[in-house]
């Protein structure tokens, strides 16, 4: 059964970089399907950031994009997902997740979040 | 991108009750839906995908359907661990994109 769990700071500066990594266990995420990211502001809602696939093509949510950096460490078999430029509004919990699969007449296609790692708390504060 | 709709925004009751949540896509996105229950620090456990396949090891008092644009969740008997937030997600393609949550709370 594959596992995720992110880890990172759990305090960032207004104006820096906030780095986090998901380590994969179960599965090795350079032989398949697609490794995202998704926060969630306290007592708010759900906000897609960002995917990548095993292939290292990355697709990012349009918001955020001039921000956000995706990439795979396929030796350590984790993803990380770099938020440059941090506000106050970027604190949030921060989940990785495992889409599914599922197939359509052109293909192969990223499916729902299937599997989510625990999160972590994110605090932008000076 | 695909604007996704919940209703209620939340929602009061009891044990017991029949719970009807309603998620609306903004285009037609076939039955590439899914639904996830969230509870309070925890993070979001998928229940549905295709609209109305169960989770493996989700009990049968949850279902779905639903395709197109208009989908529903149904829980029908309340239990007390089936309080918790539900979030609709549509995956027809990029961005992916969910609906704004529903409270179930007890009445």
């Amino acid at each position: 059964q594959v596992q995720l769990q992110e880890s990172g700071p759990g305090l960032v500066k207004p104006s820096e970089t906030l780095s986090l990594t998901c380590a994969v266990s179960g599965y090795s995420i350079s032989s398949d399907y697609y490794w995202g990211w998704i926060r969630q502001p306290p007592g708010e809602g759900l906000e897609w950031i960002g995917s990548i696939y095993h292939n290292g093509n990355t697709y990012y949510n349009s918001s955020l994009k001039s921000r956000v950096t995706i990439s795979l460490d396929t030796s350590r078999n984790q993803f990380s997902l770099k938020l440059g430029s941090m506000t106050a509004a970027d604190t949030a919990f921060y989940y990785c997740a495992r889409h599914s699969y599922y197939y359509d007449s052109s293909g192969p296609k990223a499916g729902y979040f299937h599997h989510w790692g625990q999160g972590t708390l994110v605090i932008v504060s000076s | 991108d695909i604007q996704m709709t919940q209703s209620p925004s939340s929602l009061s009751a009891s044990v017991g009750d029949r719970v009807t949540i309603t998620c609306r896509a903004s285009q037609d996105i076939s039955i590439y839906l899914a639904w996830f229950q969230q509870k309070p620090g925890k993070a979001p456990k998928s229940l549905i995908f295709a609209a109305s396949t169960l989770q493996s090891g989700v009990p049968s008092k949850f279902s779905g359907s639903g395709s197109g644009t208009d989908f529903t969740l149904t829980i029908s008997s309340l239990q007390p661990e089936d309080f918790a937030t539900y979030y609709c997600q549509q995956y027809n393609g990029y961005p992916w994109t969910f609906g704004q949550g529903t409270k179930v709370e007890i009445k």
